[in-house]
C-alpha cells in the first residue's frame, strides 16, 4: 500500500536546528515535495528531491535516500514564524500527502 | 507573484445540493489539482487535469464529483448530491509542468455541509 510517515509533532527553540522526517512507502516514486501549512492556510512549497542527496535553499535544506524511502528537512536558524506543520508529500502518479508535522517554536 | 485564486472562501450548503467550487490557475501554467483537507487531517489529492482532461483522479473522486474547464481561465469542481462527509477545505493548484515543477496552492474553499 501507499504510506507516508512523520512525527506527529515536534518542539524546538527558537535559533536552533530541526530536522524532521519522513519515510515512505510507495508503489512508485517520481519525486518528493515538502510543503509547510500554516493554520488555517494553503500548503506552501518548499522544497523538491528526485535524486539522493541534499538540497539546500536558504535556511532549509531537504535531504532524499531512494534506497531507504527516507527524506529529511533540516531547518536552521529557528524563528517564531516558522511554527506551522510541515508536510511530506510523494509523486508516485498522483501525489500522496503524509498527515504533517506540527512544529512549535519556543522563544 | 502571481498567485491560485479561489471563490468563494466559505460555502455553506445543505445536504443533497450540489456544489460548484472555483478556481483561477496561475495563466501560464498546464496542470491543475484539487485537493481536500478534512479539518484536522491530512491533504488528499482528489484529481488532476491537463490539456481539459483529467489525467489522474483518487478514489475518493467517485461519480458525485466532476471537474471543468469552462474557458480559457477557469477551473471547476462540481459535488453532486453532497453529503455531510463533504465538509472540508478544498484546494486548488496548479503548476508548469508534471514533475519538478512546484504546485502553488490557491487560499482554499471551506465547505460547510448542513
Amino acid at each position: 500500500g501507499q504510506n507516508i510517515d512523520q512525527p506527529t509533532e515536534m518542539t524546538a527553540t527558537e535559533g536552533a536546528i530541526v530536522q524532521i522526517n519522513c519515510t515512505y512507502q510507495t508503489s512508485g516514486f517520481n519525486g518528493l515535495f515538502w510543503y509547510q501549512q500554516h493554520a488555517g492556510e494553503a500548503p506552501t512549497f518548499l522544497s523538491y528531491n528526485v535524486l539522493d542527496g541534499l538540497e539546500e535553499k536558504g535556511r532549509f535544506s531537504s535531504f532524499l535516500s531512494r534506497s531507504k524511502g527516507y527524506s529529511y528537512l533540516l531547518l536552521k536558524e529557528l524563528q517564531m514564524k516558522d511554527s506551522a506543520s510541515y508536510l511530506c508529500a510523494v509523486r508516485d502518479d498522483k501525489i500522496i500527502f503524509g498527515k504533517g508535522t506540527r512544529l512549535h517554536i519556543l522563544p | 507573484e502571481p498567485e491560485v485564486t479561489q471563490t468563494p472562501s466559505h460555502q455553506v450548503t445543505q445536504m443533497g445540493q450540489e456544489v460548484i467550487l472555483r478556481c483561477v490557475p496561475i495563466s501560464n501554467h498546464l496542470y491543475f489539482y484539487w485537493y481536500r483537507q478534512i479539518l484536522g487531517q491530512k491533504v488528499e489529492f482528489l484529481v488532476s487535469f491537463y490539456n481539459n482532461e483529467i489525467s489522474e483522479k483518487s478514489e475518493i473522486f467517485d461519480d458525485q464529483f466532476s471537474v471543468e474547464r469552462p474557458d480559457g481561465s477557469n477551473f471547476t469542481l462540481k459535488i453532486r448530491s453532497t453529503k455531510l462527509e463533504d465538509s472540508a477545505m478544498y484546494f486548488c493548484a496548479s503548476s508548469e509542468a508534471r514533475g519538478h515543477q512546484p504546485q502553488h496552492f490557491g487560499d482554499g474553499t471551506r465547505l460547510s455541509i448542513l
